[in-house]
């Protein structure tokens, strides 16, 4: 069964900095991932999604990349801002599952 | 814009009501889901349908039903509500085989009192 780990669970950084965030699945056989970012008693909104036939995607200051073949995928945040601070999810799209979170706070 | 519409953001229903979620769609999606989340438990699917009057169990089906009579509008149904069933419930909408992803609705926040 797929499984979708998330690290680090949390994270408090000052802002600035150039952040790392971490997506794991343990069924390499996916076809698309997307990212999420959620403020606290809203709803999901979509970030990012990386189709198949591509390694990579980018919008803004916000970077994504998927590799498939050893089961990850990793959200780069550069020049963080205190309005990044939100819970971010990854998910394969064709899968149902979401990764848990990585609840980010940037501080000012 | 495209959209996925639930009709409440918060709701406050008593134990033993019959409560309907509705989740409505503007983008001809084939795909519709119903999940719930919990602190530390994340999202759990409850209910999914991948085309009108279809539906399939999620992980966790138990005490709720759905309803899909027309493609762009989803229902969750709470038989009869009980306090473990407070919650956020999400609605969602993909593509068939979840070409561009999902779109998520912002959510209801149901407490069962």
């Amino acid at each position: 069964k797929q499984e979708v780990t998330q690290i680090p669970a949390a994270l408090s950084v000052p802002e600035g900095e150039n952040l790392v965030l971490n997506c794991s699945f343990t069924d390499s056989a996916i076809y698309n991932l997307q990212w999420f970012r959620q403020d606290p008693g809203k709803g999901l909104t979509s970030l990012l999604l990386i189709q198949s036939s591509q390694r990579e995607q980018t919008s803004g200051r916000l970077n994504a990349s998927l590799d498939k073949s050893s089961g990850r995928s990793t959200l780069y945040i550069a020049a963080s801002q205190p309005g990044d601070s939100a819970t971010y999810l990854c998910a394969p799209t064709d899968k149902l599952i979401f990764g848990t979170g990585t609840r980010l706070q940037v501080f000012p | 814009d495209v959209k996925v519409t639930q009709s409440s953001r918060y709701l406050v229903k008593r134990t033993g009501e019959k409560v309907f979620l509705e989740c409505v769609q503007d983008m001809d999606h084939e795909n519709m889901f119903w999940y719930r989340q919990d602190p530390g438990l994340g999202l759990r699917l409850i209910y999914f349908s991948y085309d009108v009057k279809m539906k399939e169990k999620g992980d966790i089906p138990e005490g709720y039903s759905v309803s899909r009579e027309k493609k762009e509008r989803f229902s969750l149904i709470l038989e009869s509500a009980s306090t473990n069933q407070t919650s956020m419930y999400l609605c969602a909408s993909s593509s068939r085989g979840g070409l561009y992803g999902y779109t998520f609705g912002s959510g209801t926040r149901l407490t069962v009192v």
